[in-house]
């Protein structure tokens, strides 16, 4: 199962964009990156997904590098709810749906 | 709609005693995946269930065990329990259980103590 890479942990500052990086080296041609986010005492929540091109959502955009070794999820204006654990995650055909979880960015929204 | 609920929401065992926690999956999702996140750590994949039959275990024993019903609700089982199957067990259901692109949708889940 190819790995990823993130942050431990973030800041921002309410109303700003955030970028949050995610490096995915070992990534293979059939590999689509999701990011999903835990809000203190929830299970996770899907948040986006994309395999080539950058997408967009209601909830955030996600950039992908053009040779897929790197994504970046931004979320372009930060609120207090968006306090969170955010996980990058790679999702294939031969994992049989199930989600690898790395250690995730926690990120810290300040007023 | 309905999401994902889980029951019971918090549970205190002692260890050697078993345990049965319950999902329901959202409507229209065949598939149920389990995951047992400890304490600061991110969730860790414990089995899926598709249309009834296992499809895909984690690197958990046999003591963990699992149901999947016609309604395509279930149950994770875990006999013998040991201290450190302290966790938070979390359900997911979705639409497919190999699908490269189907999101997830993540129950609250179920605080599990072992004393």
């Amino acid at each position: 199962d190819a790995k990823t890479t993130q942050p431990n942990s973030m800041e921002s500052n309410e109303e700003e964009p955030v970028h949050l990086p995610c490096n995915h080296s070992t990534i293979s041609g059939t590999d689509y990156i999701h990011w999903y986010r835990q809000l203190p005492s929830q299970g996770p929540e899907y948040v986006i997904h994309g395999l080539t091109s950058n997408v967009n959502n209601r909830m955030a955009s996600l950039a992908i590098a053009e040779d897929r070794k790197s994504s970046t999820l931004i979320l372009h204006r930060a609120t207090l709810r968006d306090a969170a654990v955010y996980y990058c995650i790679l999702k294939g055909s031969s994992n049989t749906g199930k989600l690898i979880f790395g250690q995730g960015t926690t990120l810290q929204v300040k007023p | 709609e309905t999401g994902v609920t889980q029951s019971p929401t918090h549970l205190i065992k002692t260890r050697g005693q078993q345990v049965t926690l319950r999902c329901s999956s959202q409507s229209g999702h065949n598939t149920v995946s389990w995951y047992q996140q400890a304490l600061g750590q991110g969730p860790q994949f414990i089995f899926q269930y598709y249309r009834e039959e296992e499809n895909g275990r984690g690197n958990f024993p046999p003591r963990f065990s699992g149901l999947q019903f016609p309604n395509y609700s279930s149950e994770l089982n875990v006999n013998a329990l040991e201290l450190d199957d302290s966790a938070l067990y979390l359900c997911a259901s979705s639409f497919s259980a190999t699908s490269e692109y189907n999101e997830q949708f993540f129950g609250p889940g179920t605080r599990l103590t072992v004393l």
